[in-house]
């Protein structure tokens, strides 16, 4: 099993470009989340998605959107990037049963000039 | 909504001394806290975790202990050694979502 993965692990964007943040995972897991990591503040919830075909804001939501696109994959899109969007963006995700661990992705380090 | 305060920041001691970091949370209907470690530059990994009914909880050096009545939870790392130095994390869970303090760096100097 790998995991959670995520892609790419590095990017750099100018602002108002756009991208879309991949994360997959192989555990069968329900939940998904998207957090964001900035230095001082922990790890940010962004959106997240509790079961296939559904999604919810989390803290951050404003200026990303999410889609669910299947059990498996869960991705975050950044339509017209800015530099308060530099970050380091983790994915994680969870099964739907009594444990309550969140798996954590390596992360993608996004900047944004 | 849930607020998570983590103390202190930064946290240094001796190779061998004990450290212990504290958390407060406002929603008295959290029922989950679990502890993330993150080395540099790698993902947090669940250490350890403790539900609203047990008080405390512990793993061979680290060790949780919940107070619900004051809502603060703190996470006790006995015979510290240099690889535990990392990011430390807390977090309260409502619902579905976890909500994160904002780290502990803890050096362990030998």
């Amino acid at each position: 099993n790998a995991g959670v993965t995520q892609t790419p692990k590095f990017q750099v964007l100018k602002t108002g470009q756009s991208m879309t943040l991949q994360c997959a995972q192989d555990m069968n897991h329900n939940s998904m989340y998207w957090y964001r990591q900035d230095p001082g503040m922990g790890l940010r919830l962004i959106y997240y998605s509790a079961s296939e075909g559904t999604t919810d804001k989390g803290e951050v939501p404003n200026g990303y959107n999410v889609s669910r696109l299947n059990k498996r994959e869960f991705s975050l899109r950044l339509e017209s990037a800015a530099p308060s969007q530099t970050s380091v963006y983790f994915c994680a995700s969870k099964a739907q049963t009594s444990t309550d661990t969140q798996y954590f992705g390596p992360g993608t380090r996004l900047t944004v000039l | 909504g849930e607020n998570v305060e983590q103390h202190p920041s930064t946290l240094s001691v001796q190779e061998g001394d004990s450290a212990v970091i504290k958390c407060t949370y406002s929603d008295s209907a959290s029922n989950y806290f679990p502890w993330y470690k993150q080395e540099l530059g790698k993902r947090p990994q669940l250490i350890i975790d403790i539900r609203s009914n047990v008080g405390e909880k512990k793993d061979q050096r680290i060790a949780v202990t919940l107070n619900k009545t004051a809502k603060h939870f703190s996470l006790h790392i006995t015979e510290t050694q240099p690889e535990d130095s990392a990011v430390y994390f807390c977090a309260a869970r409502k619902t579905d979502k976890l909500i994160f303090g904002t780290g502990t760096r803890l050096q362990v100097f030998p």
